[in-house]
This record gives C-alpha cells, structure tokens and sequence, in this order.
C-alpha cells in the first residue's frame, strides 16, 4: 500500500519568505508527527496531532512554525519569514499503532 | 545534554564482522525503543523493536536494560548492504526522541 508522501522534496526559499509544506500520511493512521533533522543529527521532534487535535506543539522552535491539520488526515508545515536556521529536512511520520512510519522528507534551503 | 545519547561512529567494518552498537537514554519514563535505519539522504526506516527480554530478527540482536538505561544493537555477518546510519529511540507515550545515529560502512 501507499506510505507517507510528502511535497515538495526540495525547497528552496529565499530568507523572509513563507514556505508551506505538505504531508499525506498512511490512510487510516490517526497519529502524525513532524520532525525537523539537521545534517548528522537525528530526527527532533517538532509537532503531533491525534486526528485533527494538536496534542503537543512543544518543539515548534518559533511562532513562526504552525502546523495544521484540519481534517485529520493531510497536514501542512507553515514557516513563516524563513531563516537560514530554518534550513534542514522536515520529516512527516503517521502512526496507528505506536510505530511511527516516515515519509521521504522536505529538504528545505533558506538561501 | 541529548536525551539519546550514542557514539557517533564511524564503525567501518570488513564483511563477515559482527559489529555492535550501544545507546543510553535519561528518560527513565520511556516506555518503548526502537532501531530505525536511515540511510543517506533517505528517511528514517524501522530496524526492529527492542523488548525487555532482548530480541533477534536475523542476523540483528536487540537488547535493553532498563536498570542501567542502555540499549544495544548487534549485528552479525554483517553484509555491504547494512552500511547506514543507525537511529537509537525512545518512546514515552508519543514522544519519540531519537540518537543522533551511528553511522556503519561495511567493506569488502
């Protein structure tokens, strides 16, 4: 069956601009999770919904990071007024039974 | 300090060799751990579930020791194909932190 999708897998942004990225997760997988992975790091923890409720937006870095997932099944990553610090790759993961299954990634560049 | 702590390696290793890896955690509320692969500029894949009583898939042995916090991945004949960056998680209750990885090279 189909995993988790993401769009874009790349991005380039200038710094200043909005970049919205997108997240398909396993259908029928009611957990999603987005992380952030900088080069020779480990995936951190940005955000988790159960369904459509936010349940932790604890690593969001900024208020410029929102996340949404409106119908509780695709989700979307918003950063706003991007920073060079903000470049890194953005992994989506879903879940429905505690193993966490991840998409390819958005590899984001803030130039 | 990280709350996954492992040695970032490299291991480089010929084919044939058994090859281990260790993590330790500071959560002592994680409740479940996992070893994912990545491999380079791919995703994160699961490797295998660690349980208190260790476990094995193959050619990979698992281990944890909640007493001392510590998790252990072995793996044995190890083959070209397992060259690749190996993530240490623990999980409390959707908190999934994860290693900053191990990075293998199987040679011939």
């Amino acid at each position: 069956g189909a995993g988790v999708s993401q769009s874009p897998r790349y991005k380039v942004a200038k710094r200043g601009q909005d970049v919205a990225l997108r997240c398909d997760p396993i259908s029928g997988h009611v957990s999603l999770f987005w992380y952030q992975q900088a080069l020779g790091q480990g995936p951190e923890f940005l955000t988790y919904f159960q369904n459509e409720a936010q349940l932790d937006k604890s690593g969001l870095p900024s208020d410029r990071f929102f996340a949404e997932r409106p119908e509780g099944s695709v989700s979307t990553l918003k950063i706003q007024r991007t920073q060079q610090e903000d470049s890194a790759v953005y992994l989506c993961a879903s879940s429905a039974t505690g193993v966490q299954y991840f998409g390819p990634g958005t590899r984001l560049l803030v130039l | 300090r990280k709350e996954v702590e492992q040695d970032p390696g490299p291991f480089n290793v010929p084919e044939g060799a058994t090859v281990a890896f260790n993590c330790t955690y500071s959560n002592s509320a994680s409740q479940s751990f996992f070893w994912y692969r990545q491999d380079c500029r791919k995703e994160p894949k699961l490797l295998m579930s660690v349980y208190s009583s260790g476990n094995e898939d193959g050619r990979f042995t698992a281990q944890l020791n909640r007493a001392s916090q510590y998790i252990s991945l072995l793996i044995r004949d190890s083959k070209l194909s397992d060259s690749a960056t190996y993530l240490c998680v623990a999980n409390n209750n959707n908190d999934m932190r994860f290693g900053a990885g191990t990075r293998l090279t199987v040679k011939p």
